[in-house]
């Protein structure tokens, strides 16, 4: 079953641009965490957001959690062509039943137009 | 460190073939698992251990076995290969025991079945 959904499914800017996708997700979660795709490549962790956190920035990177909404965002500024990747956040439930079952959504696919 | 490894990259089988697909990993991690990736799916999880000689089922199980004997391997068996299972396999691994923290990915093993 989903847990986090990403929105939108696909964005598509210009390179200096910035980027912004969202994650929502259905239950209490003790942190959210967000990777990037490259095409043909494994996933790699950008980001990894506590529950008692509301924002954290790594780079040109902004996630932003608001666990009343259940929901993340994750921007990513001045964007550049090496950029161009799908965006997955992961929500592993809070500790107990299922606790390690770490759903990841169906993530947004990112391009840069240089 | 080489991190999660996965043997082959790529690999044809035929209906009722079985294989192995390799991971290993030289962190020292006692999380492993294995997803597969389907177009407009997301990851699945198939099977996860939180250590040597203990292993579960994730979402996606049939059709897959897999044992931890050593805390750096953990491979996946296909028993009898289907079309069905024709997709992009990752392995990967973290800290701990449950999926609280940050996912280390491999490069993944595209499987095609014929």
């Amino acid at each position: 079953s989903q847990q986090g959904e990403e929105d939108p499914q696909a964005l598509s800017i210009q390179e200096g641009e910035n980027a912004t996708m969202n994650c929502s997700y259905k239950t209490s979660i003790n942190n959210l965490q967000w990777y990037r795709q490259n095409s043909g490549r494994g996933l790699v962790h950008l980001i990894l957001i506590r529950s008692n956190e509301r924002e954290k920035h790594s780079g040109r990177l902004r996630v932003t959690l608001d666990t009343s909404k259940k929901s993340s965002s994750l921007l990513i500024t001045a964007s550049r062509a090496a950029d161009t990747a799908s965006y997955f956040c992961a929500t592993p439930p809070y500790s107990g039943a299922g606790s390690y079952q770490l759903t990841f959504g169906k993530g947004t696919k990112l391009s840069v137009i240089p | 460190n080489a991190g999660v490894t996965q043997t082959p990259k790529f690999q044809v089988l035929k209906t009722g073939q079985s294989m192995t697909l390799q991971c290993a990993q030289d962190m020292n991690h006692e999380y492993m698992s294995w997803y597969r990736q389907d177009p407009g799916m997301g990851l699945r999880l198939i099977h996860y251990s939180v250590g040597a000689g203990i292993t579960d089922q994730g979402e996606v199980p049939n059709g897959y076995n897999v044992s931890r004997s050593t805390t750096e391997d953990f491979p996946l068996r296909l028993l009898s290969a289907a079309p069905s299972q024709t997709s992009v396999y990752f392995c990967a691994s973290s800290y701990g025991q449950t999926f609280q923290e940050t996912q280390y990915f491999g490069p993944g093993t595209r499987l095609l079945v014929l």
